[in-house]
């Protein structure tokens, strides 16, 4: 089935330490997004990408990096300079295009120690 | 201008009542208004959308009613069921534009009553 799978499930981190969270996807969709969601506030966009090799800042991208180097996959790290990274990370994807749906992964959750 | 707001931040229906969730927003620029379900753990998934050429939209027990000129768009959930217990996101999108971002409001927390 095709769909987007993220992972790991759970993360924790240390002072000072990056983390990196993984999404791939096996849908064929040109853009790819990373929203940040705490308890209401709803979905917040931290960085997005309509192709390979090009990402954009969305709107708290402060503490955070991206790469796309391929289709399926748009990693997100959590870099130290994040203060407050505790909180649900979903990433999504779709064809492209402003009418098109978001697709979903099931999130990860990362904590901090 | 980007935001939308997204009303009862939570609601408690009983089983076979109508749910009703209602959003505003202000940038006219906005022409796709999707709505997105949310089951605790999970990511969301989109439920039912509109574009603004139309004042209603309905698939199965779940209808968007959408007035153009007060920038209001709401969900109405008819016999709603335990299983539609979730969290509802309604959002907002300058549907020309590529970049394809997604407004989203806040989110309402729905509890459906045996």
């Amino acid at each position: 089935d095709g769909g987007i799978t993220q992972s790991p499930k759970y993360l924790f981190r240390k002072e000072g330490q990056n983390v990196t969270l993984s999404c791939e996807q096996n849908l064929n969709h040109d853009a790819m997004y990373w929203y940040r969601q705490d308890p209401g506030q709803g979905l917040r966009l931290i960085y997005y990408s309509q192709i390979v090799n090009d990402f954009q800042k969305g709107d708290i991208a402060e503490g955070y990096s991206v790469s796309r180097e391929k289709k399926e996959s748009f990693p997100l790290t959590v870099t130290s300079a994040q203060k407050n990274p505790t909180a649900f990370y979903l990433c999504a994807s779709s064809k492209g295009g402003g009418l098109q749906p978001q697709h979903f992964g099931d999130g990860t959750r990362l904590s901090i120690l | 201008q980007q935001q939308v707001k997204q009303s009862p931040q939570s609601l408690i229906v009983q089983k076979g009542g109508i749910s009703i969730i209602n959003c505003a927003y202000e940038n006219t620029a906005f022409d796709y208004f999707p709505w997105y379900q949310q089951f605790p753990g999970k990511g969301p998934a989109l439920l039912i959308a509109i574009r603004p050429d139309v004042s209603e939209k309905k698939e199965g027990r779940f209808t968007i009613s959408f007035n153009k000129s007060a920038k209001q768009f709401s969900l109405h959930i008819m016999d709603s069921q335990p299983g539609d217990s979730a969290t509802y996101f309604c959002a907002a999108s300058p549907g020309y534009s590529s970049a394809s971002k997604i407004i989203f409001g806040s989110g309402t927390r729905l509890s459906i009553r045996p």
